[in-house]
């Protein structure tokens, strides 16, 4: 069946470091790669997502980027500040699923 | 517009006893997703609905059921509880448009089986 891993569990960085949250995916069929914040006590929200025909996307501080062939796809946020602690969750779709499949989650904790 | 509507928001059952849990999508929102979130075990995918259908469903027993209503409300069942049970219940909401879709997530049921 469909599997998502997710590595680290938990990260820690000192603010303005990077983080690099690392994802991988089973199923070769997933077209849509999503991710997901979630703040302590708050509902996940999502916070950028690629599609299958484009290898990377930014948006300011975040990117992710994708590599079909070893079904991997990674999230990056550069200049990391405390509010980006919070836990990521990576997941992946395929089209005729009708189901997003999630990693187990990243704690981030960013150190001021 | 008001986000996706989850009630109630604790519930505290004993083992055995059956749950209704419910999730009101956000308006015009017509799939709802239910996941199951533990501790270290992410976000599980419990069923999807589209238009009263459940189109996909994941690897929970059946004692895990779901339903929706023509106004795309949506209610999940687990009977005969057990201690494992125990989880934040997460329903989400989407517009179904094309398969790249954003979900919104609701607050959830944190339920807890003793």
């Amino acid at each position: 069946g469909e599997n998502v891993e997710q590595h680290p569990s938990t990260l820690s960085v000192q603010e303005g470091d990077s983080a690099v949250i690392k994802c991988t995916y089973s199923d070769s069929a997933s077209n849509y790669f999503p991710w997901y914040k979630q703040e302590l006590g708050k509902r996940p929200q999502l916070i950028i997502d690629i599609r299958s025909n484009v290898g990377e996307k930014k948006d300011q501080r975040i990117a992710v980027t994708l590599n079909k062939t070893a079904k991997h796809f990674s999230l990056h946020i550069t200049e990391t500040q405390p509010e980006d602690s919070a836990v990521y969750f990576c997941a992946a779709r395929t089209y005729s699923s009708y189901k997003l499949i999630f990693g187990s989650g990243t704690r981030l904790l960013v150190r001021p | 517009k008001a986000g996706v509507t989850q009630t109630p928001r604790y519930l505290i059952k004993t083992r055995g006893q059956q749950v209704t849990l419910s999730c009101s999508p956000i308006s015009g929102h017509r799939s709802v997703s239910w996941y199951q979130q533990t501790p270290g075990q992410g976000l599980q995918f419990l069923f999807e609905y589209f238009s009263e259908t459940q189109r996909n469903k994941g690897n929970f027993p059946g004692r895990f059921s779901g339903r929706q209503f023509s106004n795309s409300r949506s209610e999940m069942n687990v009977s005969t509880l057990e201690l494992g049970d125990s989880a934040l219940y997460l329903c989400a909401s989407s517009l179904e448009t094309g398969g790249y879709e954003k979900l919104f997530f609701g607050s959830g049921t944190q339920l807890s089986v003793l």
